[in-house]
C-alpha cells in the first residue's frame, strides 16, 4: 500500500532563508509524486508534479523538489522564502492505476514565515 | 476561469440534520472527488465518480452519499450529521491522463 509522511507538522522559518519541507514515500511501483499548497481558507493549489520525466521538478514561486529513489524522499525546497509563503503544504504519491488518479496524501506541514 | 466551485462555503447543521454540498466543475473533467480534511490528518478520500452516473467508496465513505446525474456536477449528501462529521470538505476533479487534481474553495461544516 502507498503512504506519505511528511516530517514535522510544523516549520518556522525567517524571511530570505532556506525553506526545507520533507516528504517520504512507501510505493510498490514507480509512483507519481505531486506537492500541493493550501493558503488560509482556500482549497490546494498544485506547486510541482514528479512523473519520471526528471528528478529535479520546478514548480511555481520559485518552489523545487528532488526525487531520489534510494531514499524514497521528495522534498521540496525554496532558496529565499518570502512572506507570502506562510501556508500548508501537502505532499501526495500516486500509483497513476486504478482508473481513477487516486492521491494519498501526507498530514501535511504548516510553514511561518517570520521577518 | 470558475474552476471548481463549492457550496455552500460555511454550514453549521444538528446532529440528526441532513444536508446537501454541490460541486460543480467547468473543466469537462471525467473525474470527480470528494475529501474530508481534518488537523493532522491530510486528504482522506470520501467517495470518487470516474464520469457521469457512477461513483465508488474511497477511504472513509461511511455516513455519506454522493451523486453524479450531471458530468460537471457532484453531490455529496449527508443523510443523518454526526458530531465526527465536523470537517472541511473539499471537491476535485481531473482527467487521468494529466493526472492533476483540481480543488475547490472548501466547506467548513459543524456539527454540533
Amino acid at each position: 500500500a502507498q503512504s506519505v509522511t511528511q516530517l514535522g507538522s510544523h516549520v518556522s522559518v525567517s524571511e530570505g532563508a532556506l525553506v526545507l519541507l520533507r516528504c517520504n514515500y512507501s510505493s510498490s511501483v514507480p509512483p507519481y509524486l505531486f506537492w500541493y499548497v493550501q493558503y488560509p481558507n482556500q482549497g490546494l493549489q498544485l506547486l510541482l508534479k514528479y512523473t519520471s520525466a526528471a528528478t529535479l521538478v520546478k514548480g511555481i514561486n520559485g518552489f523545487e523538489a528532488e526525487f531520489k529513489k534510494s531514499e524514497t524522499s521528495f522534498h521540496l525546497t525554496k532558496p529565499s522564502a518570502h512572506m507570502s509563503d506562510a501556508a500548508e503544504y501537502f505532499c501526495a504519491v500516486s500509483d497513476g492505476t486504478g482508473g481513477y488518479n487516486k492521491l494519498i496524501f501526507g498530514a501535511g506541514t504548516r510553514l511561518a514565515v517570520h521577518p | 476561469n470558475a474552476g471548481v466551485t463549492q457550496t455552500p462555503k460555511f454550514r453549521v447543521l444538528k446532529t440528526g440534520q441532513s444536508m446537501t454540498l454541490l460541486c460543480a466543475q467547468d473543466m469537462n473533467h471525467e473525474y470527480m472527488y470528494w475529501y474530508r480534511q481534518d488537523p493532522g490528518m491530510g486528504l482522506r478520500l470520501i467517495h470518487y465518480s470516474v464520469g457521469e452516473g457512477t461513483t465508488a467508496k474511497g477511504e472513509v465513505p461511511d455516513g455519506y452519499n454522493v451523486s453524479r446525474l450531471k458530468k460537471q456536477n457532484f453531490l455529496l449528501g449527508l443523510e443523518s450529521a454526526a458530531p465526527s462529521q465536523t470537517s472541511v470538505y473539499f471537491c476535485a476533479s481531473s482527467q487521468l491522463a494529466k493526472n492533476i487534481q483540481y480543488f475547490g474553495a472548501g466547506t467548513r461544516l459543524s456539527v454540533l
